[in-house]
């Protein structure tokens, strides 16, 4: 069964420091999205991101984060300037369009110390 | 995405059937019924979606009346490796939406 693959599994970072989060979605699907779960919490979503631009973001979504998808098969979530706060499980998410219900991936927990 | 009520927590043991109901009194007439299944340090899995009736997989069933205010998710024959939070999700789903998850339903499986 295809996966949704992310890396690091752990990553542990200074406040201050900036971090990229990377994902491989599946092959074949078109929309890709970033959640994440603080300790304990709901899943939140981040930002949904169509056709190489962002379709939808969240509050928590602000000017530290960004998304991209460098080439054709990672996307990857930076926190320019990680705040204790943004410690969390980050997951990624992908899906065809064509059916609901997309994948996730097995998610990066990040620390920020 | 409609209003979901679902409960906080739920424990059964080993080889029992489990039901997880869902109340969404506002479900509107396009909405559709979706549980995903997340289990400790995993992402959310996509367990099961319906319109009405009852709809069946390899993992568990969905029954959903006729007035579609609820919804129960049954898991049959549980084991130990069912124990995860629960999201019931209901909403009109088109293709890119996102997905808001509420807090879910925690079930425990015993020995």
């Amino acid at each position: 069964e295809p996966e949704v693959t992310q890396t690091p599994s752990h990553q542990v970072t200074q406040m201050g420091q900036e971090v990229i989060l990377r994902c491989v979605p599946i092959s074949n699907h078109l929309y890709f999205y970033w959640y994440r779960q603080i300790l304990g919490q709901k899943v939140e979503f981040l930002v949904s991101f169509y056709n190489n631009e962002i379709s939808e973001k969240s509050e928590i979504f602000d000017d530290q984060f960004s998304v991209e998808r460098p080439d054709g098969s990672n996307f990857t979530l930076k926190i320019r300037s990680t705040k204790l706060e943004d410690s969390a499980m980050y997951f990624c998410a992908s899906g065809t369009g064509l059916s609901y219900g997309y994948t996730f991936g097995s998610g990066t927990r990040l620390t920020v110390v | 995405l409609a209003k979901t009520t679902q409960p906080i927590s739920m424990d059964s043991y080993e080889g029992q059937e489990v039901n997880i109901t869902c109340s969404h009194n506002n479900i509107a007439t396009n909405d559709y019924i979706t549980w995903y299944q997340q289990f400790p340090s995993q992402g959310p899995r996509f367990i099961i979606q319906g319109y009405k009736t009852k709809v069946t997989n390899e993992v568990a069933s969905l029954f959903i009346p006729a007035d579609r205010k609820s919804s129960t998710l049954s898991l049959p024959r549980v084991s130990l490796s069912d124990t995860a939070v629960y999201y019931c999700l209901v909403g009109l789903m088109n293709r890119d939406d996102k997905i808001i998850f509420g807090k879910g339903t925690r079930l425990h499986i015993l020995p």
